[in-house]
């Protein structure tokens, strides 16, 4: 098992721009989230996904969309990049319980906006 | 949502000292709490959780311990060696209903002394 993969691994990109993030996981995880982590902090909740075909916002959406076409995949899309949302963002899944909800994490992309 | 925090943001211990890492969060009807470790460059990884009906859970070297009258939670790493080193992050877990992620600390690193 791969767990949880995420393309790509760096991207730097221009004001405005726009770009994609990919998770994918083999786990058949029902949930998925997206994160992002600043220097210093720890990471705070973009959007989340609790099954194909369903999104909803965390903590931070602003700047962000997400799709969950298919279960094993979590897409995150910046539509115009803004030098505030140069950050590292993990994508994570989970089979959450209603007691738990022990997430596994993907190894991360480094995007910076110019 | 609520706001788990870490008493230090950097601890030094001597290779083979048990390190204390300690956690604090404010809201009573937390009922879920799960460390991680996050090595430079990789994703977090999880370490051990423990729910709020417990007061102690011990993993392989590691024992998380939880203080419900003061709050308090606090990751204990038996004889510590040089890949303990990372960054290490407490987190509140889901109180029920909608998936809503994991609330994170800022996290301690953790730093071994030879």
């Amino acid at each position: 098992n791969a767990g949880v993969t995420q393309t790509p691994k760096f991207r730097v990109l221009k004001t405005g721009q726009s770009m994609t993030l990919l998770c994918a996981q083999d786990m058949n995880h029902e949930y998925m989230y997206w994160y992002r982590q600043d220097p210093g902090m720890g990471l705070r909740l973009i959007h989340y996904s609790v099954g194909e075909g369903t999104t909803a916002k965390g903590e931070v959406p602003d700047g962000y969309n997400v799709s969950r076409l298919k279960k094993q995949n979590f897409l995150l899309g910046l539509e115009s990049a803004a030098p505030s949302q140069t950050s590292v963002y993990f994508c994570a899944s989970s089979t959450r319980t209603s007691v738990a909800d022990t997430q596994y994490f993907g190894p991360g992309t480094r995007l910076t906006v110019l | 949502g609520e706001s788990v925090g870490l008493h230090l943001p950097t601890l030094s211990v001597q290779e083979g000292d048990n390190s204390i890492i300690n956690c604090a969060y404010s809201n009573s009807a937390s009922d879920y709490f799960i460390w991680y470790k996050q090595e430079s460059g990789k994703g977090p990884q999880f370490i051990i959780d423990i729910r709020s009906n417990m007061d102690k859970r011990q993993g392989q070297r590691v024992t998380v311990l939880l203080n419900k009258t003061v709050k308090h939670l606090s990751l204990q790493i038996a004889a510590t060696q040089p890949g303990d080193s990372a960054v290490y992050f407490c987190a509140d877990g889901p109180r029920g209903g909608g998936a809503d992620g994991l609330t994170f600390g800022k996290g301690t690193h953790l730093i071994i002394q030879p």
